[in-house]
């Protein structure tokens, strides 16, 4: 089945502990990337990736890191997460010009 | 800065009626413009993209492009219950779809 993942599904973690969510696709898109989700602002582009190792940063990247090693992974990593990180967060892929395939989004809270 | 605008709602349409969606957006650089449905506690799916100006239909949907307003619009014929959603617009500087600038959403509910 052609999905896009990710994990945790739902972390519950305290400010400065460092902390991974995995993404992974099994579609062989070139695009991925990380959105977070605010009531009220929407969803916003942290960074995206059109490549291996190309990388880029959105509307919202501080505080956050990324890489692309892997054409199937785009990990999303908070070296120090503080509460202003705590959101609904989506990873997302596609092949150029074409629809972006959202994950099922991981619920993150920073106490 | 870009912007993508949408009235949040919520907009309450009757089942059979239309509905329409509306989203106005800054950058007149904007090339292409997408609406994404997502439900409650889901993510964002895809309905319909549009890049020229003028009307783009797909079965009941029918969007709506007017570069010279900055307006893109969402038309929803014969709507029903499973219609009930939050509609994302978004806009793409080019005509690749990587760095997407989403509106912050209209809650639709259909009332049967």
């Amino acid at each position: 089945e052609a999905q896009v993942t990710q994990n945790p599904r739902y972390l519950i973690t305290v400010t400065g502990k460092k902390l991974t969510v995995t993404c992974s696709q099994n579609m062989n898109h070139e695009y991925m990337s990380w959105y977070r989700q605010d009531p009220g602002l929407g969803l916003r582009q942290i960074y995206y990736s059109m490549n291996v190792e190309v990388t880029d940063k959105g509307d919202v990247p501080e505080g956050y890191k990324v890489s692309r090693k892997e054409k199937r992974n785009f990990p999303l990593i908070l070296e120090s997460p503080s509460p202003n990180q705590t959101s609904l967060y989506f990873c997302a892929s596609s092949y150029r010009d074409n629809e972006q395939f959202f994950g099922p989004g991981t619920r993150l809270t920073v106490l | 800065q870009k912007e993508v605008e949408q009235n949040s709602g919520p907009l309450s349409v009757p089942e059979g009626a239309i509905a329409s969606l509306n989203c106005t957006y800054s950058d007149r650089g904007s090339q292409s413009f997408f609406w994404y449905r997502q439900y409650s506690g889901k993510s964002p799916e895809l309905i319909m993209f549009i890049y020229s100006n003028g009307d783009k239909e797909d079965g009941r949907f029918t969007a709506q492009l007017n570069k010279a307003s900055q307006y893109v619009s969402l038309l929803i014929r014969d709507s029903q219950p499973s219609d009930s959603a939050t509609y994302l617009c978004a806009a793409s500087f080019n005509f690749g779809n990587e760095k997407l600038t989403f509106g912050t959403g209209t809650r639709l509910t259909i009332i049967p």
